[in-house]
């Protein structure tokens, strides 16, 4: 089965601070997705990634960059976090087809205070 | 853009009962899937079950069934024999057929089932 795994569960920042946000899959997926989750607002795409070193804008990417390097790490950056970037961060893989379903990580409550 | 709309935030259900929640989405696309994601308190997403838009037999998966109206642009989640575990939230969303990276989440709603 294929596997997602986030670094952290929890994290909490200083404003200002710059925050890494680490996703692996294990599945030579070539679709990797960073999405926001917040109350009454469902998942929130931030970026996504169609194979290494590529990358897209999702809706909400303004205070975010992504890193991918390697197929397997997609890496989320907040260069200066902020106190309204404290949300769960979902992480997501898949293979490309409109068929393909996401699989996902188990999240990043992240608090910037 | 697309949109998904889930206009229940909270639903109860009884255990062994049954419970049928909304979704419904706006698209002037003609190819495209829809999914049920699953998310337990552990918070891991889960899919739960999916439907092409060009068949017109409803999914069934076990106890989880839908109910896809193309005309009407709805798509519910039937959940029968309800347990404990399918205490959850659940999200509906919609992936589009010409641009497979985009998938559009609803708000989600959150069930619970009382024993």
């Amino acid at each position: 089965d294929v596997k997602v795994t986030q670094s952290s569960r929890y994290l909490v920042k200083r404003t200002g601070e710059k925050v890494f946000l680490e996703c692996v899959q294990d599945m030579d997926h070539e679709n990797m997705f960073w999405y926001r989750q917040d109350p009454g607002l469902g998942l929130r795409l931030i970026y996504f990634s169609y194979d290494v070193k590529m990358k897209e804008k999702g809706d909400i990417p303004e205070g975010y960059s992504v890193s991918r390097e390697k197929k397997e790490r997609f890496s989320l950056i907040l260069e200066s976090a902020s106190t309204n970037q404290t949300s769960m961060y979902l992480c997501a893989s898949s293979l490309t087809g409109r068929e393909e379903k996401l699989f996902f990580g188990s999240g990043t409550q992240l608090s910037v205070l | 853009a697309q949109t998904v709309t889930q206009s229940q935030p909270e639903m109860s259900v009884q255990e062994a009962e049954t419970v049928t929640l909304s979704c419904t989405y706006d698209t002037s696309e003609s190819d495209y899937y829809l999914f049920w994601y699953k998310q337990p308190p552990s918070r891991q997403m889960i899919l739960v079950i999916r439907q092409e838009a060009y068949k017109q037999q409803n999914a069934t998966e076990n106890r989880f069934s839908v109910n896809f109206q193309k005309a009407a642009k709805s798509f519910s989640l039937k959940i029968s024999d309800s347990q404990l575990g399918d205490a959850a939230m659940y999200f509906c969303a919609y992936r589009s057929g010409f641009n497979f990276n985009k998938f559009y989440f609803g708000s989600g709603t959150k069930l619970n089932v009382k024993p």
